[in-house]
């Protein structure tokens, strides 16, 4: 199963709303999962199963979508949200990532 | 607190072999099971290998199958990868990460990840 995002980078300013799109080359049900990473981390996770938070996420972050369509919503960007996020689908494996989106300042 | 400390990373010759190790604390390490997933620099995360708490359940990527061997020690709460053959595309950022609670490969917890470089 191929995941592709888009866009793969997206410039926006702090308050702002932005929509990641991640879609699946079949159907996947809502077995998606959203990470984070910032420069020399690992990957932080946000959504599972396509739209529930992971605990201590912020509620700013949203999942949404099912099959083989998903996006992953930030609304009132913060400066500690600039970032690369990734999806990853746990349908069978492989379980495969996105290529990933890096979220720039404008 | 969830550790997770990978060690055993290094440079090696193409057709080499390095075995990573993940030392595991703060959880009751047999009751989850562990992944190792893998970044080239520059790239997303590549999924490697899962196996099970009891190891009965392992998968690799197709990538790595029949090069590299996952297995765990649960009395000595750890978790390692054998790699063998290795090629210079398998040069990336090692990580260990445990499966979120409710046992789908959705990785809640990862270590800070070992380098492997393969040069020769």
């Amino acid at each position: 199963i191929q995941m592709t995002q888009s866009p793969s980078t997206l410039a926006a300013s702090v308050g702002d709303r932005v929509t990641i799109t991640c879609r699946a080359s079949e159907n996947i049900n809502r077995w998606l999962a959203w990470y984070q990473q910032k420069p020399g981390k690992p990957p932080n996770l946000l959504i599972y199963k396509a739209s529930n938070l992971e605990s201590a996420v912020p509620s700013r972050f949203n999942g949404s979508g099912s099959g083989t369509e998903f996006t992953l919503t930030i609304s009132r960007l913060q400066p500690e949200d600039f970032a690369t996020y990734f999806c990853q689908h746990y349908k069978t494996s492989p379980y495969t990532f996105g290529q990933g989106t890096k979220l720039e300042i404008k | 607190e969830v550790q997770l400390v990978e060690s055993g990373g290094g440079l090696v010759r193409p057709g080499g072999s390095l075995r990573l190790s993940c030392a595991a604390s703060g959880f009751t390490f047999s009751s989850f099971s562990m992944n190792w997933v893998r970044q080239a620099p520059g790239k997303g995360p590549e999924w490697v290998s899962s196996i099970s708490g009891g190891s009965a359940f392992i998968s690799y990527a197709d990538s790595v199958k029949g090069r590299f061997t996952v297995t765990r020690d649960n009395a000595k709460n750890s978790l390692y990868l054998q790699m063998d053959s290795l090629k210079a595309e398998d040069t990336a950022i090692y990580f260990c990460a445990r499966d979120r609670p409710g046992g789908y490969p959705v990785f809640s917890d990862w270590g800070q990840g070992a380098l492997v470089t393969v040069s020769s």
